[in-house]
């Protein structure tokens, strides 16, 4: 079975470029989440939906970043205009949320480390 | 605040030595505990996840311990390899409505041969 499929894996761009992330979950999850990496604040949720709906966007830094979802097989993470801080590793993952609100475990794809010169 | 604390921040053993990894939270309320493994450039992989009943969970040399009562957890790794050299993340989950995680910032971990 294919895991969570995240694309590109490396992004470089120059400040004030648009970057879109891009992310595939597992087939049959309802729950995706959106996560940032640095060594300095390790991981951080941005947000996360559930069957398609975003759910809490409360960990989204700025207006800059934006994650849409239009279908269940798809999702997108997009910063314009972009900076130097947001450079990180950002993650996707995905589970299968049970009623009763208690998270499944949550598969996460390899990561797109972005750096933003 | 719901906090997940680890200690220590980084650890170096010898292979096949024993080690500790050491969780402490605040989160509340408490549905689960989990444990992830996250190799230098991936993604985190779960290794186990324990509930509010459960004490202790092992999946392979991997021994996770859980006391709710002190809200304190351990990951024990016994007869360390190589391929254990990875940093190795505690997360909670409040559960409720939302299945929003906390996580702590890790321990990495370092077997040498």
């Amino acid at each position: 079975d294919a895991g969570v499929i995240q694309s590109p894996r490396h992004e470089v761009t120059e400040m004030g470029q648009e970057v879109t992330l891009r992310c595939k979950p597992i087939s049959g999850h309802n729950s995706l989440f959106w996560y940032r990496q640095t060594m300095m604040r390790g991981l951080e949720l941005l947000i996360y939906f559930n069957n398609n709906v975003p759910i809490d966007d409360s960990g989204m830094p700025e207006d800059r970043f934006s994650a849409k979802m239009p279908n269940a097989s798809f999702s997108t993470l997009k910063i314009q205009p972009s900076e130097p801080r947001d450079s990180a590793v950002y993650f996707c993952a995905s589970s299968t949320r049970t009623s009763g609100g208690a998270g499944d475990t949550q598969y996460f794809g390899p990561g797109t480390r972005l750096t933003v010169l | 605040k719901n906090q997940v604390e680890q200690s220590p921040q980084s650890l170096i053993i010898l292979e096949g030595k024993n080690c500790t990894l050491q969780c402490n939270y605040t989160v509340s309320p408490f549905s689960n505990l989990r444990w992830y493994k996250q190799d230098t450039g991936r993604g985190p992989v779960s290794l186990t996840i324990m509930t509010f009943s459960e004490n202790t969970k092992s999946n392979g040399r991997y021994t996770a311990t859980l006391d709710a009562d002190t809200k304190q957890s351990s990951l024990h790794i016994t007869a360390s390899q190589l391929s254990d050299s990875a940093s190795y993340i505690c997360v909670v989950s409040p559960g409720g409505a939302t299945n929003k995680l906390i996580f702590g910032t890790g321990t990495l971990l370092a077997v040498q041969p």
